[in-house]
């Protein structure tokens, strides 16, 4: 069985502050890809980044940044120089081979950016 | 390319009532996903659809089916509703169905059940 971890509830920021989301993921399988996507007000779920295990590059895009460590089961995800629009709630997502299609989710961290 | 279209986008029903919520993938796409997400439960897996066959299932009762059309749009239903079936379901689609492939999520139906 897989599981993601995210521990963050809730994070609150002030405008242009960095934020980092962490995510620790638990699966038996070695080939399996890992997500994160947002969820703004309107409830929509936003594709941000995949990764697969084999392919542990961190990337820069923009003002995201992300690090995957597979030494302690992470994928952690920063918002550089934060800005309001990025208020949402976050959510780190986890998928096997064996499962297939399947999304398994983390509890979400609700990011706040106050001006 | 138009987006994963979920119709209707709120719903209100009540208890023992069933409920059939539709799905429209992006053009192309063959695999449709079910999820629901609920404040207590978060966002779980419900089934998905590929190619008009159901490729897996979530751990819910048998009152949660679904089905894909030739065109690849899906329909959920939900029998015999309970108050606890309230919750923001969600719909995605992919290309194809393996774990490689994105997923890109509609906009949701808001099931209340009262």
């Amino acid at each position: 069985a897989q599981k993601v971890t995210q521990a963050q509830t809730e994070i609150s920021v002030v405008e242009k502050e960095d934020v980092t989301l962490d995510c620790v993921y638990e699966t038996r399988d070695t080939t399996y890809y890992l997500f994160w996507y947002k969820q703004p007000p309107s409830g929509e779920l936003v594709f941000l980044i995949r990764r697969n295990s084999f392919d542990e590059q961190n990337e820069i895009s923009g003002r995201y940044s992300w690090n995957f460590q597979k030494s302690t089961s992470s994928f952690n995800f920063t918002i550089t120089a934060s800005q309001v629009v990025d208020s949402a709630v976050y959510f780190c997502a986890l998928k096997t081979e064996a499962a297939g299609n399947k999304l398994t989710f983390g509890g979400g961290t609700r990011v706040l950016v106050k001006p | 390319k138009a987006g994963v279209t979920q119709t209707p986008r709120y719903l209100i029903k009540t208890r023992g009532q069933q409920v059939t919520l539709s799905c429209s993938p992006i053009s192309g796409h063959r695999s449709v996903s079910w999820y629901q997400q609920t404040p207590g439960q978060g966002l779980q897996f419900l089934f998905e659809y590929f190619s008009e066959t159901q490729r897996n299932k979530g751990n819910f009762p048998g009152r949660f089916s679904g089905r894909q059309f030739s065109n690849s749009r899906s329909e959920m239903n939900v029998s015999t509703l309970e108050l606890g079936d309230s919750a923001l379901y969600l719909c995605a689609s992919s290309p194809v169905a393996g774990a490689w492939s994105e997923q890109f999520f509609g906009p949701g139906t808001r099931l209340t059940v009262l």
